[in-house]
Parts: C-alpha cells; structure tokens; sequence
C-alpha cells in the first residue's frame, strides 16, 4: 500500500530556514500537502502542490516536489517560536476514494 | 466559530463502557472522516462517508462503528472500549476538488 515517510524531527534557531523532508510511495498521487499540527489542536492545512507542479511558494513556505525521487520537501523561510509544531506530509491518490495517507509527522522546535 | 466541531474534548472510560464521539460540520461538504492518532503511527483512517447513504471502513474499522445522521454529523462510537483504544480521535471533512481535509480540534480519549 501507499506510504509516506518523514523524519520525527528537526531542530532550528530562530531565524534560521527549516527544511522537513517526506518520501511517498503511490507514483500516482494527485496532490501532496504539507499540514501543521499546534499542541493541543487538529492539523491544518498549510499549503498543498498539484503533482504537475516543481514548485510553490506562499509567503516563507517553499514547496519543492521531485517526482522522479517521489520526494516532497517544505521549506520555512526566517523560522519563528511560532513555527514550532509538528508538521505532517500526505498524499491524495487519483481517483476512486481518493485516499489520504499521512505521513507520521516531523516536530519542529526553534530554539529562541 | 469552528467549522468542525467535536464533543466531547476529553473523555475518561472504563473497559468495557460504550461511548460515543460527535462531530459536526458547517462547511458544506459531503465527505466526512474519522481518524485516529497515536504517536508515532501519524494518523490512521478509522471511517469515512461519502454522503449520508454512503459509509466505508477505513484501515482500522475493527471496535469501531459510525453513523451518519445528516450532512453535518457523523459520529463514531466504541461498542466495549479497551485500553489499546486510548488516543487522539479526529473528524475531519474534505472537498471534493483539491481533497483537502478540515479537521476538528480532537477528542481525546483514555480507556483505563
């Protein structure tokens, strides 16, 4: 079945650029997105690419989607105490149901 | 105010107890989810519904069961809860274009 892998976490300073990485493994998935998760509350979306797309950028969030290495990254400009959260990559299949698989989550801390 | 809401936020069982968790919709749309998260595990599709005739088990349907009442309810309910049962429960829905999901804020659940 569909999998979608991250790392459980990433440490920055603030200020810093964050990067957090995902590998997915269904070749025929639609859109990839990129959900964040504050303590206490459901996952929000942040941002989503359509797979014929290389990039996004949305204000300090860069997307970056490799199909050919089924690798999806998303990059937070000039990262805040705010920023820290836990942040989790899914993908939509194409048709059908249109599943949804989440990945396990990376959590970010910025370190003031 | 929220266009996903849950109740309860918390519960606190015993085994063997039957309860149920609400969730309800403002958005509009068809499709409705329930997910659970653990750590680690990301999240894990318990039930989803496509319109009120319309229910499917997820990847964890085993202990659990749904009902949808209207367009904006879905709720699932734990017939005799066990221990493993203990997590972060979430309903969630999504539009049919772009398959994004809106989640509500959680209930977690403690089976003791």
């Amino acid at each position: 079945g569909e999998d979608v892998e991250q790392s459980l976490f990433l440490s920055v300073r603030e200020g810093d650029s964050s990067v957090i990485n995902c590998t997915y493994t269904d070749s025929s998935s639609t859109y990839l997105y990129w959900y964040k998760q504050e303590p206490g509350a459901g996952l929000q979306l942040l941002t989503y690419i359509f797979s014929n797309m290389d990039m996004k950028q949305d204000q300090r969030l860069t997307v970056l989607l490799n199909k050919k290495d089924k690798h999806l990254s998303l990059r937070i400009a000039d990262t805040q105490t705010g920023d820290s959260a836990i942040y989790f990559c899914a993908e939509s299949e194409d048709g059908g149901y249109q599943k949804v698989t989440f990945g396990t989550g990376t959590k970010l801390q910025v370190i003031p | 105010d929220a266009d996903v809401t849950q109740t309860p936020r918390n519960r606190i069982t015993k085994t063997g107890k039957r309860i149920m968790l609400e969730c309800s919709q403002t958005k509009g749309h068809d499709r409705m989810y329930w997910y659970r998260q653990d750590p680690g595990l990301g999240l894990r599709l318990i039930y989803y519904s496509f319109d009120v005739k319309d229910i499917n088990k997820g990847e964890i349907s085993d202990g659990y069961s749904v009902s949808r009442q209207a367009q904006a309810k879905f709720s699932l309910s734990l017939e005799s809860a066990i221990p493993n049962q203990t997590a972060l429960y979430f309903c969630a829905t999504s539009d049919q274009l772009t398959n994004t999901q809106y989640f509500g804020p959680g209930t977690r659940l403690t089976v003791l």
